[in-house]
């Protein structure tokens, strides 16, 4: 079956540090992969997404490219802030499906100091 | 932008009580989805819809929940009775799902954290 398996957490930088935060997937079909964000006392929040092999997403500095040949979605970013402490999910959808079910990894909180 | 709108944001009551979770999906948006987050768990499909007509609710409790969608406009989440171990942050999402166009991300609400005493 599909599902998502990304670091475990938490995951504490200084500011302007580089962050990678692990994601590898599985799946019977061809999915497409998703990042997601979650702030404190807020849903989740789509980061960047890529809907196909060596596709690289991005958005607010961060980056994900889609591996195929190591089923991988890892989320990087050069220099993060503050702002940027939140819980992060890998997801990803099979595309071969109507369903239109995300399967989410477990999520793992980043937590950014000055 | 439009949001997918969950009521109430907060929830307190004690063991027992009914808990009715409200929520209106992005206008056009044909499959609607509730999870369930907690710390143990993280987060948890419960049950969704298409069209109104539920598609799958097997992460759900079939004991003490109900899932509904009276029109395209509400989805609800009951709860009856409630007990503490379903304190938690429900959400509810919304999405657009086609045939073979299934890679359409998800808007999510912004939770409804619920504490049973």
């Amino acid at each position: 079956g599909d599902s998502v398996t990304q670091m475990e957490g938490p995951v504490t930088l200084s500011e302007e540090a580089f962050l990678t935060i692990n994601c590898t997937y599985t799946a019977t079909g061809y999915p497409s992969l998703f990042w997601y964000v979650q702030y404190p006392g807020e849903g989740l929040q789509l980061l960047l997404k890529a809907t196909k092999a060596d596709d690289k997403g991005s958005n607010k500095g961060f980056e994900a490219t889609y591996r195929k040949e190591t089923t991988s979605f890892h989320l990087e970013k050069g220099s993060v802030q503050v702002s940027d402490s939140a819980v992060y999910f890998c997801a990803l959808i099979d595309r071969g499906s109507t369903l239109g079910r995300l399967y989410f990894g477990r999520g793992t909180q980043l937590t950014v100091w000055p | 932008d439009a949001r997918v709108t969950q009521t109430p944001r907060h929830k307190v009551t004690e063991m027992g009580q009914e808990v009715t979770m409200r929520c209106q999906p992005i206008l056009g948006h044909n499959t609607v989805f509730w999870y369930r987050q907690t710390m143990m768990q993280g987060l948890e499909l419960l049950a969704y819809f298409r069209n109104r007509a539920p598609l799958d609710d097997s992460g759900m409790p079939k004991d003490r929940f109900s899932a509904e969608m009276p029109d395209a406009t509400l989805a609800t989440l009951k709860i009856q009775p409630s007990e503490p171990r379903d304190s938690a942050v429900y959400f509810c999402a919304s999405g657009l799902v086609h045939q073979g166009q299934a890679h359409q991300p998800q808007h999510f609400g912004d939770g409804t954290r619920l504490s049973i005493l």
